[in-house]
């Protein structure tokens, strides 16, 4: 089974910082990835599939990169909207860790 | 634009079923351009994909859940549904309805994307 290690665990930063998160699959998915943004309360929110394609709404902000085994989301300069938890997700195959553990960005 | 909306008890007794059920608007469970599926997630914690259907009946399951699940369509009434046998405390959790865009690959199967419609989540309790 493939699984999905995603870090840090909690990023604290400011309004206007640059922010990277990292997801890291312990086999090489090619370029499916997706990154979601989920805020307390809510669901989930596709922001970037096949590992850097924007997903239609999402702010340019964001960007995803990466291929095989690394992969990156950020944020170029980070919003007060921005302040969530990130997951990314794996669709090269579906296993039982097809999701990342998740990365909180808070406020410094 | 897709609308999902999951419905069912908020509360189970441990060695129950759970059963929900997810209503589709604004397309149709025929679609051959979605799967269908669940995801769950325990209060405070991450997200656990479940399974997830395609409308000829193609499935995929996860694999530390796969003898308790079972995700069906009914197609009169626009709907698909979950079942989950045998609970316990750990199967607490908000259950989220989606859908999901579809890949194909070189061989030619039709497998699940991206989930790019999400429904409100549900939260079930697994209690006595």
């Amino acid at each position: 089974d493939i699984q999905m290690t995603q870090s840090p665990s909690t990023l604290s930063a400011s309004v206007g910082d640059r922010v990277t998160l990292t997801c890291r699959a312990s086999q090489t998915i090619s370029s499916w990835l997706a990154w979601y943004q989920q805020k307390p309360g809510k669901a989930p929110k596709l922001l970037i599939y096949d590992a850097s394609t924007l997903e239609s709404g999402v702010p340019s902000r964001f960007s995803g990169s990466g291929s095989g085994t690394e992969f990156t989301l950020t944020i170029s300069s980070l919003q007060p909207d921005d302040f969530a938890t990130y997951y990314c997700q794996q669709y090269n195959s579906y296993s039982a860790e097809t999701f990342g553990q998740g990365t909180k960005v808070e406020i410094k | 634009q897709l609308q999902l909306q999951e419905s069912g008890p908020g509360l189970v007794k441990p060695s129950e079923t759970l059963s929900l059920t997810c209503t589709v608007s604004g397309g149709s469970v025929n679609s051959t351009t979605y799967y269908w599926g669940w995801i769950r997630q325990p209060p405070g914690r991450g997200l656990e994909w479940i399974g997830t259907m395609y409308y000829s009946g193609n499935t995929y399951y996860n694999p530390s859940l796969n003898s308790r699940v079972t995700v069906s369509v009914d197609t009169s009434k626009n709907q698909f549904s979950l079942k989950l046998t045998s609970v316990t405390a750990a199967d607490t959790a908000v259950y989220y309805c989606a859908s999901n865009s579809i890949m194909i690959t070189f061989e030619g199967v039709v497998t699940p994307a991206p989930i790019d419609y999400w429904g409100q989540g549900t939260l079930v309790i697994v209690s006595s």
